[in-house]
Order: structure tokens, then sequence, then C-alpha cells
């Protein structure tokens, strides 16, 4: 059974453009979360989504934002990105609730 | 959610238990304590979690006190493997808003040979 994975694991762009990270969830699990983590420091809650909807969202602009398609695999999109976008950014899935399952996550560098 | 605090880092000798405590004074009564460990260039992985008894698993033991203010999680016989940070979160568990985790900066735990 596959746990969660995430691609690519690695990108590297420039200020201004645009980035789309994937996710596939665990098997079972209908709910996918995306975290930040700025080196040094825990992850920080960016937002949620189940049914295909954004449930809940962190402190974190509107460029940010994602999707969550029928089959609970997500997408994160970060528009015009900065500098301070760069991060190992994480995707953790979960059923109704319970424990979190992270993937290794995206290492996005903004040069 | 309640806030956690835990030491910044701690090390341990490989075989020994290793100890790391969680102060969460502030919790509520529907709030579980959980630990996760994130080792280097990995995503967070969990450990255990608990309400107010005390949990073993095959990867660790959580003792809660009895006004649940604090907890230790215990790795009985650490290895350099073990070698990761340990977060502490407290949340309520299968919350119909499915509430997100908050981590702190956690403990980052050096295991040494």
């Amino acid at each position: 059974d596959a746990g969660v994975t995430q691609s690519p694991t690695h990108l590297i762009k420039t200020r201004g453009q645009q980035v789309t990270l994937r996710c596939s969830p665990k098997s079972g699990h209908d709910t996918v979360s995306w975290y930040q983590q700025a080196l040094g420091q825990g992850p920080q809650f960016i937002f949620q989504y189940y049914e295909e909807e954004e449930r809940q969202r962190g402190n974190f602009p509107d460029r940010f934002s994602g999707h969550q398609f029928p089959n609970y695999s997500s997408e994160l999109n970060v528009n015009a990105l900065l500098l301070g976008d760069s991060a190992l950014y994480l995707c953790a899935s979960s059923l109704l609730g319970g424990k979190l399952f992270f993937g290794s996550g995206t290492q996005l560098s903004v040069l | 959610d309640a806030k956690t605090t835990q030491p910044t880092s701690m090390d341990c000798a490989e075989g020994r238990a290793a100890n790391l405590p969680c102060n969460h004074s502030t919790i509520s009564g529907n709030e579980y304590v959980y630990w996760y460990r994130q080792i280097h260039s990995q995503g967070p992985q969990y450990i255990i979690h608990g309400l107010k008894n005390n949990e073993t698993n095959e990867m660790a033991s959580l003792i809660i006190t009895e006004d649940r203010k604090s907890s230790t999680l215990i790795l009985p016989h650490a290895t350099l493997r073990d070698t990761a940070v340990y977060y502490c979160i407290v949340r309520v568990e299968g919350d119909t808003g499915r509430r997100a985790l908050t981590f702190g900066s956690g403990t980052r735990l050096q295991v040494q040979p």
C-alpha cells in the first residue's frame, strides 16, 4: 500500500513565476492538508481539502490556492512566487479527522 | 488548540531510554496529546497519541500526568535512527471540522553512539 506521494521532489523557480505541486493521498483517505516548512521551523498549516472543497485555511495569502480531484488527489498552486516562498511543502492525508500521514515533501527553491 | 512547550534539544546515549517532556498546561478536556517525529529530509511521522491513560505501541510509550498538563514520550531503547525532531501537539480527535495540526518548534533529539 503506497503511502502519501508527492511530486516533484525538488523544484527551482524564479521570482514572479507560478508553481503547481501534486499530492496523492494514502489509499482510503479522503482529506488532504498542505503544510509549508521553512528551514529550521515546524510545518505551518496552509489549507485542507475534502469533498473537493477547501474546508480550513491557515494564515496564507490568496496567492496560495489548491484543488482536490474526485480521486482525492490534490494540487497546491502558488502564484507570483517570492523568495520567502522557498520551503519544503508537505502534503498530509487522513480519514475522518484521524491521524495524519505525511509525504516526503517537495523542496521549492525560489531564486 | 492548546499550546505546547518542549525543550529545544536533548541528547541520549544509544541503547538508553529517551524521555522527551512536553508541557500543555492549557489543554482542554477533549484534546488529545499527539506525538510526531521528523527525520531529516522526510515528512513528519505519527508516533502515538492519548487522552488521559498511558499508551504504548511498537514505537514508544506515552505517559500523561493525572492533571493532563504535561506528558512524556518514552523511546525505551534509543537507536541512531531515532535522531529526529519530535513534535508534541494537542488537538481534538475526530473533530468534525477535521482540525489542522499546529506544530511548534519541537525537540531535536540527538542519539549518541
